[in-house]
């Protein structure tokens, strides 16, 4: 119950296509929902956020939609760049005594200039 | 806002050998938290800090790490009588005490290879 289950695991996009990553979760106590970058021999960073209060965000090309009832949020990068090859984690986190976050396994983007 | 940093970079050991990382919160976080990472997994939850206590640990915490956060500020974290399956990248992060989860900030990492 505690798992965040991520797909794919890796993606090849052209540039200027769109990627979409995908993630779902079991754990309805879960209430925030980040996306995190992760670039090799760095550690991630975080690129956007959701509350299920929302069913999209957006900030600049990137844009995660958040499904409630069915327990599952996706990260959309618009106009995809060589820049955006990297490797995504979703995350997810609620109160259980900590604010711990559990990750995806990773989705490893690359993105063809 | 000087970041998450993390000491060393880069630690090869000989396996049953003792190691020590450490990491220095983002200055005004209250909250620490160690993860590690094998290659081609996320982040998997070791340990938690609320200031100087430790909050919760993860069963993969075994009896062979120690993790301390003496003052509320640094953190270390020792590995005792290293084994080959603890070569792993070794993420600090920290994040703002808050009434509700609040973001995350990691560091470089420790890249951790047991010879």
């Amino acid at each position: 119950q505690q798992q965040v289950k991520q797909s794919p695991q890796s993606l090849i996009v052209q540039k200027g296509g769109i990627s979409i990553i995908n993630c779902a979760y079991e754990n309805t106590a879960f209430d925030y929902f980040p996306w995190y970058q992760q670039f090799p021999g760095k550690g991630p960073a975080l690129l956007i956020a959701i509350r299920p209060d929302v069913s999209e965000k957006k900030e600049g090309r990137f844009t995660i939609s958040f499904n409630k009832s069915a327990k599952q949020f996706s990260l959309h990068i618009m106009d995809s760049q060589p820049g955006d090859s990297a490797t995504y984690f979703c995350a997810a986190s609620g109160y259980s005594g900590t604010y711990k976050y559990i990750f995806g396994t990773g989705t490893r983007l690359k993105v063809l200039a | 806002d000087t970041g998450v940093s993390q000491d060393p970079r880069h630690k090869i050991t000989k396996r049953g050998q003792n190691v020590t990382f450490r990491c220095d919160p983002i200055s005004e976080h209250n909250r620490l938290y160690w993860y590690r990472q094998t290659l081609g997994q996320g982040p998997e939850f070791l340990t938690y800090f609320q200031n100087e206590a430790q909050l919760e640990k993860s069963r993969l915490l075994s009896d062979r790490f120690s993790a301390e956060r003496p003052k509320g500020s640094f953190s270390t974290l020792e590995i005792q009588r290293t084994e080959q399956g603890d070569s792993a990248m070794y993420l600090c992060a920290s994040s703002p005490t808050g009434a509700t989860n609040e973001k995350l900030f990691f560091g470089s990492g420790t890249q951790l290879s047991v010879l």
